[in-house]
């Protein structure tokens, strides 16, 4: 098992290009998540997708948009990056009834 | 309005020594509470984890325990070991909620040989 993969581990951007960083999970999980990590700021939750067809906002959604293409896949798009999105971004997935949740390596995106 | 806190940024211990890392919440919905680890360009990994029913889960040199009425948790790891150098972040989930986790904003952790 793979577990939770990120595409790309890298990304330089200039301010107003889009991107789409890509997640998938090998687990089963129902439930996705994506989180940005910022210096002493901890992990702050941008969306999520309780299950296949459903997408929620978190705490931080502003700027960006998600796409559960199904139980495996959640996309994250930057429709125009800005240098406040420079931050490393983490994808997540849950299992129904648990409450871990396990993390990919993340994606490192720079916003010039 | 920051509902987990882990109010020191960093700590240092010797190896060998125990690791005490801190954390306090705020709101009394959360029933569960989790504690991740995580390395420099690695994803965060679940470490362990504790119901609000009980108020102390060990597994192997790391236990975690729980005063509610103080809302109030910690780890403990012993005895300390190089390895365990990372970052932790303190979790919770609240009641019917399980969807969503709130994070701390993490502790760094410096375990000296």
């Amino acid at each position: 098992n793979a577990g939770v993969t990120q595409t790309p581990k890298f990304q330089v951007l200039k301010t107003g290009q889009s991107m789409t960083l890509q997640c998938a999970q090998d687990m089963n999980h129902n439930s996705m998540y994506w989180y940005r990590q910022d210096p002493g700021m901890g992990l702050r939750l941008i969306y999520y997708s309780a299950s296949e067809g459903t997408t929620d906002k978190g705490e931080v959604p502003n700027g960006y948009n998600v796409s559960r293409l199904n139980k495996r896949e959640f996309s994250l798009r930057l429709e125009s990056a800005a240098p406040s999105q420079t931050s490393v971004y983490f994808c997540a997935s849950r299992l129904a009834g648990a409450y871990e949740q396990y993390f990919g390596p993340g994606t490192r995106l720079t916003v010039t | 309005d920051q509902q987990v806190k882990q109010n020191s940024p960093s700590l240092s211990v010797q190896e060998g020594r125990i690791s005490i890392l801190n954390c306090d919440y705020t709101n009394s919905m959360f029933d569960y509470f989790l504690w991740y680890k995580k390395y420099p360009a690695e994803g965060p990994t679940f470490l362990i984890s504790i119901s609000s029913i009980k108020d102390k889960n060990e597994d192997g040199r790391f236990t975690v325990f729980l005063n509610k009425s103080a809302k109030h948790l910690s780890l403990h790891i012993v005895p300390s070991q190089p390895g365990d150098s990372a970052v932790y972040f303190c979790a919770a989930s609240h009641v019917g909620g399980s969807e969503k986790l709130v994070f701390g904003k993490g502790m760094k952790l410096t375990v000296n040989p």
